[in-house]
C-alpha cells in the first residue's frame, strides 16, 4: 500500500526564516513520482514539483529547494527567506508508476509572520 | 493554460436534498478526479474517472456517486446530502500517458459545500 506522512500539522516562521516541511513515503515499487502542490488561501492547489523515483538531485527554483532521499523514503521541501506569500497549505503527493491515483498527506499549513 | 472550473465556490444546501457538483476541464484529459478535503485529513479520493462513461470508486465513495457523459466534464452527486458531507470538494484532471506520472494533476478551485 501507499501512504504519505506529512507530520508536520501547523508551522508559524518569522517572515526571513528559513522552513522545512517534511515528507515520508512508503510504497513497495520501484518506479514512482513524489510531488509537492501549495494550496494558498483562494483553494486552488497550484504545482510546485515533480520528481520521479530514479532521479535523486536536489533541486532548487528560486527560495525553494527539494531534498530527496530514497535511503531514508523522504522529500522535504525548504523554503529559505519565507515571504508571507508563502502562508499557504503544502501538500505531498505519490503516484505509482502503475496507477493513475495519486496518494496525498493531510497537508503541512504554513504562517509566515511579518 | 489548463483550465479545471467548478460550477460554485459556495453552495449552501439543506439535509436531504440532492446536490449536484459539476467540473469541466478543456484540456482534453482522460482522467478526471473527485477529492474531499477536511482539516487533519488532507484529500481523499471519492471517485475518479478514466474515460467516459467509465469510474473507479476511491476511498470515501459512501454517499456519492459520479456521472461522466462527456469527455470534459465529471459530475459528483450527493443523492441525499447529510451534515457530514459538508467540506471542501476539488476536482482535478489529468491526461493519459504510457508514463504514468509525467504530469501533473490539474486542480479546480474547489466547492466549499455547507450542509444545514
Amino acid at each position: 500500500a501507499q501512504k504519505v506522512t506529512q507530520a508536520q500539522t501547523e508551522i508559524s516562521v518569522v517572515e526571513k526564516e528559513d522552513v522545512t516541511l517534511d515528507c515520508v513515503y512508503e510504497t513497495r515499487d520501484t518506479t514512482y513520482y513524489l510531488f509537492w502542490y501549495k494550496q494558498p488561501p483562494s483553494g486552488e492547489l497550484v504545482f510546485l514539483i515533480r520528481r520521479n523515483s530514479f532521479d535523486e538531485q536536489n533541486e532548487i527554483s528560486g527560495r525553494y529547494s527539494w531534498n530527496f532521499q530514497k535511503s531514508t523514503s523522504s522529500f522535504n521541501f525548504t523554503i529559505t527567506a519565507s515571504q508571507v506569500v508563502d502562508s499557504a497549505v503544502y501538500f505531498c503527493a505519490l503516484i505509482r508508476d502503475t496507477g493513475n491515483q495519486f496518494y496525498f498527506g493531510t497537508g503541512t499549513s504554513l504562517t509566515v509572520i511579518p | 493554460d489548463v483550465k479545471v472550473t467548478q460550477s460554485s465556490r459556495y453552495l449552501v444546501k439543506r439535509t436531504g436534498e440532492k446536490v449536484f457538483l459539476e467540473c469541466v476541464q478543456d484540456m482534453d484529459h482522460e482522467n478526471m478526479f473527485w477529492y474531499r478535503q477536511d482539516p487533519g485529513l488532507g484529500l481523499r479520493l471519492i471517485y475518479f474517472s478514466y474515460d467516459v462513461k467509465m469510474k473507479e470508486k476511491g476511498d470515501i465513495p459512501e454517499g456519492y456517486s459520479v456521472s461522466r457523459e462527456k469527455k470534459e466534464r465529471f459530475s459528483l452527486i450527493l443523492e441525499s446530502a447529510s451534515t457530514n458531507q459538508t467540506s471542501m470538494y476539488l476536482c482535478a484532471s489529468y491526461p493519459y500517458s504510457l508514463d504514468t506520472g509525467r504530469y501533473e494533476q490539474y486542480f479546480g478551485p474547489g466547492t466549499r459545500l455547507t450542509v444545514t
